[in-house]
């Protein structure tokens, strides 16, 4: 059974940059896992932000990106603002089924 | 627009099955998979298993394997998830969320709560 891995909590000013990780216990996280990065806040319904690896849907701000490095997935939040305190979950499709990280607690104070 | 529109909330009581829907449209129905997610109150997200709209097939997470039967009907751009075999550790929101093949995910449902208690 696959188990992804994040940061369960971050703190980062605003403006501030601030990376996410998202590693698998099956080994490198690469292209073929198909990361996907999804944001929900309190009370509400998860959002997807990147797919894919790096890819960007319309709703997503500018300000985040998706990337590989090493052997984990990562989000990156540029100029961070204060509506971006949220909840942050990576999905990954390591070892031929897809499963979701604990989730990493973002706090923008 | 795109709209995956989940049924009401469900109380049941352990041992039961519940059916939870989710109603596409905007979009050709088959061109996309959808996933079902749910998600324990103060919990993260749990991935449970994906159908194939296309061909019907499915795969489920290991969790699940024998407990959830996803289906859908072509004629009405609807997947359903049943699970059986209720306990009160299946009290969560449960989504359903689209993807087109090759990892990108969108959409969500708005999600529909199910309550299991005696």
């Amino acid at each position: 059974q696959t188990v992804v891995t994040q940061e369960p909590s971050l703190t980062v000013s605003p403006g501030g940059t601030v990376t996410l990780t998202c590693a698998s216990s099956t080994g490198a996280v690469t292209v073929g896992c198909l990361p996907n990065w999804f944001q929900q806040k309190p009370g509400q319904t998860p959002r997807t932000l990147i797919y894919s690896s790096y890819n960007k849907h319309s709703w997503t701000p500018a300000r985040f990106s998706g990337s590989l490095l090493g052997d984990k997935a990562m989000l990156t939040l540029s100029d961070v603002q204060p509506e971006d305190e949220a909840e942050y979950y990576c999905l990954l499709y390591c070892g031929r089924t897809w499963a979701f990280g604990g989730g990493t607690k973002l706090t923008v104070l | 627009q795109v709209q995956l529109v989940q049924s009401g909330a469900e109380v049941k009581k352990p041992g039961a099955s519940v059916q939870v829907s989710c109603k596409t449209s905007g979009y050709t129905f088959t061109t996309y998979f959808i996933h079902w997610v749910r998600q324990a109150p103060g919990h993260g997200l749990e991935w449970m298993g994906i159908i194939n709209t296309d061909d019907g097939v499915t795969d489920s997470a290991h969790n699940f394997k024998g407990r959830l039967t996803m289906t859908r009907d072509t004629s009405t751009s609807t997947v359903y998830m049943e699970l059986n075999g209720l306990t009160s550790g299946d009290t969560a929101l449960y989504y359903c969320v689209r993807e087109k093949p090759g990892g990108g995910f969108d959409i969500w449902g708005h999600g529909t709560m199910v309550s299991v208690s005696s």
